[in-house]
C-alpha cells in the first residue's frame, strides 16, 4: 500500500492555459474524490467517482473543469482556460466499498495561476 | 444544509500542556464526524472518526474526541501536546449518499517550546 499519489505536486501556469492533474488512488479502492482547498479554508468537494462512473459534481465545478477516471483506476482533473481564481490546492482521496467515508488523501497538487 | 464551524482560527499552547479544539456541526441526521490533521506540504491524515456507539472516540497520536449530540459538538482533545503536533486541524462531517465530506475552515495549532 503506497498511499494516494498525485502528480505534479506543484504547477505554475499562465492565465488562459490548460492544466491537467493526475491522481493514483490506493490499489483496489473503488471510490475516488477530488477536493479543492484555497488559502485559509478547508477542502471543498468537487467530484466523486465510483469505479469509472462520475456520480456527483459540485456547483464549484464549472464547465472549464473536467474529470475522468478511465478503467476505474487513476483519475485526471483538467482545467481549461485557467483563471487566477483557480489557484488552490487540489486534493485527491480514495476509499473502498462500505468504508466510503474513510477517505485517504494524497499530498495534493498546488496550482498557481499567474 | 450540512456545515461545520471551527470557532478558533489559531490556538497557541505550550509544549506539554493540554489541548482542546472546538468543533460544532449542523446536520439533520446522525452525523459521521471526523478530525483530520494537515502538516505543511502533507496531505490530510485522519486522526479519528465517529460513526455510532461510544461517544468518546480514541484516535492516533494520543488524540481523542467526544461527540455531544445536545451541543452539536465534536471537540478534539489531547492531554499533553508535543512540538510535532503543530499543524492545521480540520473537523468534518460526512454528508449525503455521495459520501462527500464537509470540512470546517480549520484551526492552526502553534506550540510554544
Amino acid at each position: 500500500d503506497t498511499g494516494v499519489s498525485q502528480d505534479p505536486r506543484h504547477k505554475i501556469t499562465k492565465r488562459g492555459q490548460n492544466v491537467t492533474f493526475r491522481c493514483d488512488p490506493i490499489s483496489e479502492h473503488n471510490r475516488l474524490y477530488w477536493y479543492r482547498q484555497t488559502l485559509g479554508q478547508g477542502p471543498e468537494f468537487l467530484t466523486y467517482f465510483q469505479n469509472e462512473a462520475q456520480l456527483e459534481k459540485s456547483r464549484l465545478l464549472s464547465d472549464r473543469f473536467s474529470a475522468e477516471r478511465p478503467k476505474g483506476s487513476f483519475s485526471t482533473l483538467e482545467i481549461q482556460r485557467t483563471e487566477q481564481g483557480d489557484s488552490a490546492m487540489y486534493l485527491c482521496a480514495s476509499s473502498f466499498g462500505t468504508a466510503a467515508y474513510e477517505q485517504y488523501f494524497g499530498p495534493g497538487t498546488r496550482l498557481t495561476v499567474t | 444544509a450540512q456545515s461545520v464551524t471551527q470557532p478558533d482560527i489559531h490556538i497557541t499552547v505550550s509544549e506539554g500542556a493540554s489541548l482542546e479544539l472546538r468543533c460544532n456541526y449542523s446536520y439533520g441526521a446522525t452525523p459521521y464526524l471526523f478530525w483530520y490533521v494537515q502538516s505543511p506540504g502533507q496531505g490530510l491524515q485522519l486522526l479519528l472518526k465517529y460513526f455510532s456507539g461510544d461517544t468518546l472516540v480514541q484516535g492516533i497520536k494520543g488524540f481523542e474526541a467526544e461527540f455531544k449530540r445536545s451541543q452539536s459538538s465534536f471537540n478534539l482533545r489531547k492531554p499533553s501536546v508535543h512540538w510535532s503536533d503543530a499543524a492545521e486541524y480540520f473537523c468534518a462531517v460526512g454528508a449525503g449518499r455521495d459520501d462527500k465530506i464537509i470540512f470546517g475552515k480549520g484551526t492552526r495549532l502553534h506550540i510554544l517550546p
